[in-house]
C-alpha cells in the first residue's frame, strides 16, 4: 500500500487566497484525521471523520477552516481566506475504526505570505 | 490546557547508552498511550504503545513504562543508535478516536 497520500507537499500562497489541502487515506481505513503542527502548539487535532462523517471538529480554529470527506478515499481541508498565522505543517492520518494507531501522511507545509 | 506534556524539548545521548524520554498526562480518562517518531520532512510513524491495564511493553530496543498513579509514562531506548535521532511524540487516547499529542522531544544520538 502507498500509505496516506497528501498533496501538495508544499504550498506558498498570499494572504487572503483560498487554500485546499488534499488527502487520500489508506484503502480500507474508515477513520481520517487532520492535524496541524506548529512550534507553539505542537501537533493538534483539527477534525476527524468516521465513515466519511465528521465526528469532532472542535479543533478547527475558526470558520475560515472547513473539511470535507465526500467518499472513503478522499478528503480536503480548505482555508478561506488564508492568513499568515495559518502557516504550519498540516498532516492527514487514517486508521481502522477503533484501531490502536493512526498512519500519517508526509504532510503539507503551508506558507501564507 | 495541555493534557499531554513532554517537558524536555531536547535530549542528547551517546551511542550505545540508554535514552529515556518522559511524558506526563492529566486526563485520567486516557486508557491507551502511544509513542510516535518523526524524522524531518516526514510524517510521524508509530513506534510502540501501551494499554492502561499494563505497566510495561517491550519491543526490541524500545520499552514503554506506564505509571498510572503518577500519570507518567516513559520510553526507554537501549542501546541508542544514531538512526534513532528524531523527534519523539507521546500521545494518548480515551473513549474516542481522538489522539492527543505532546509537543515532542528531539533526541540526538551522538556517534
Amino acid at each position: 500500500d502507498a500509505g496516506v497520500i497528501q498533496s501538495p507537499r508544499h504550498e506558498v500562497t498570499e494572504m487572503g487566497q483560498e487554500v485546499t489541502l488534499r488527502c487520500k487515506p489508506i484503502s480500507g481505513h474508515n477513520s481520517l484525521f487532520w492535524y496541524r503542527q506548529t512550534m507553539m502548539r505542537g501537533l493538534e487535532l483539527l477534525i476527524y471523520f468516521n465513515n466519511n462523517v465528521p465526528i469532532d471538529d472542535s479543533g478547527m480554529p475558526e470558520d475560515r477552516f472547513s473539511a470535507k470527506m465526500p467518499n472513503a478515499s478522499f478528503s480536503t481541508l480548505k482555508i478561506q481566506p488564508s492568513e499568515p498565522r495559518d502557516s504550519a505543517v498540516y498532516f492527514c492520518a487514517s486508521s481502522f475504526y477503533r484501531s490502536t494507531e493512526a498512519f500519517f501522511g508526509q504532510g503539507t507545509r503551508l506558507t501564507v505570505v | 490546557d495541555q493534557q499531554v506534556k513532554q517537558n524536555s524539548p531536547s535530549l542528547s545521548v551517546q551511542e550505545g547508552r540508554i535514552s529515556i524520554l518522559n511524558c506526563d498526562y492529566t486526563n485520567s480518562m486516557f486508557d491507551y498511550f502511544l509513542w510516535y517518531k518523526k524524522y524531518p520532512a516526514e510524517g510521524p510513524t508509530f513506534l510502540i504503545s501501551i494499554s492502561s491495564i499494563k505497566d510495561k511493553n517491550e519491543d526490541g530496543r524500545f520499552t514503554v513504562f506506564l505509571n498510572k498513579s503518577a500519570k507518567h509514562l516513559s520510553l526507554h531506548i537501549v542501546p541508542s543508535q544514531p538512526g534513532d535521532s528524531a523527534v519523539y511524540f507521546c500521545a494518548a487516547k480515551g473513549g474516542s478516536e481522538k489522539l492527543v499529542f505532546g509537543k515532542g522531544t528531539k533526541l540526538t544520538v551522538n556517534p
